[in-house]
């Protein structure tokens, strides 16, 4: 298997609601991510899970929150969200010391 | 600062013509460069890295670290090479940490 795979593709949530993103690999690679893209946009970092242990946070608001239960499985647990981070949620992951980055296809989110 | 420049947003060649799509970096470190593709309906995936310095589907891109560019380059461009392309910096250090520039869009023409 040499795929990243996001669930669900598409999402509506109201800014109430709590959801969740998530992702999974089974490449053996120990280096995860979370990207947030707009419209016309290049994809943002967000997060970055190694051996997983969140490595890097590009302050991002404490409505998203990551998790990293095993190395295969990647959530990101969205909570109290606003209309503007509506996006497409890329998952990414690579082997720990960089390199080739294997993305998903994006779980594309909309806030009401 | 980090940073990755595209000053290009749309490139639109005819067919058979040579493409050079524009990177320029700025990073103070020994940085890992990319570039990225995603096709229409597609998955972004990787085309190809500096320290490969091998040519993927045509393409080739040579590091200049006196210019501080790694510019994309196919000497004669194929419809099928329309699509978003995105250089990318990886931070050295370990650190998995990937930025992407702007993008450029490739239109290719028949």
């Amino acid at each position: 298997d040499t795929e990243v795979t996001q669930t669900p593709k598409h999402l509506v949530m109201g800014m109430t609601n709590k959801k969740s993103l998530k992702c999974e690999q089974h490449m053996g690679h120990r280096a995860m991510y979370w990207y947030k893209q707009k419209a016309k946009k290049p994809p943002e970092l967000m997060f970055v899970y190694s051996y997983e242990k969140l490595s890097i946070n590009e302050s991002v608001p404490s409505r998203f929150s990551p998790e990293c239960p095993n190395s295969s499985l990647l959530n990101l647990h969205l909570h109290a969200l606003q209309p503007e981070d509506s996006a497409l949620y890329l998952c990414a992951s690579s082997f720990e010391r960089g390199g080739e980055l294997f993305f998903g296809e994006g779980s594309r989110l909309t806030v009401l | 600062a980090q940073r990755v420049t595209q000053p290009e947003k749309l490139l639109s060649v005819f067919k058979g013509a040579p493409v050079e799509l524009k990177c320029n970096y700025s990073y103070s470190g020994s940085p890992e460069l990319f570039w990225y593709v995603q096709y229409s309906r597609q998955r972004l995936q990787l085309l190809l890295r500096h320290i490969s310095r091998e040519s993927i589907k045509g393409f080739t891109a040579d590091l200049n670290k006196g210019e501080t560019s790694f510019h994309l380059k196919k000497p004669f461009a194929q419809e099928e090479d329309s699509a978003m392309y995105y250089c990318a910096l990886m931070f050295s250090g370990g650190y998995n940490k990937l930025i992407f520039g702007a993008g450029t869009r490739l239109a290719v023409h028949p």
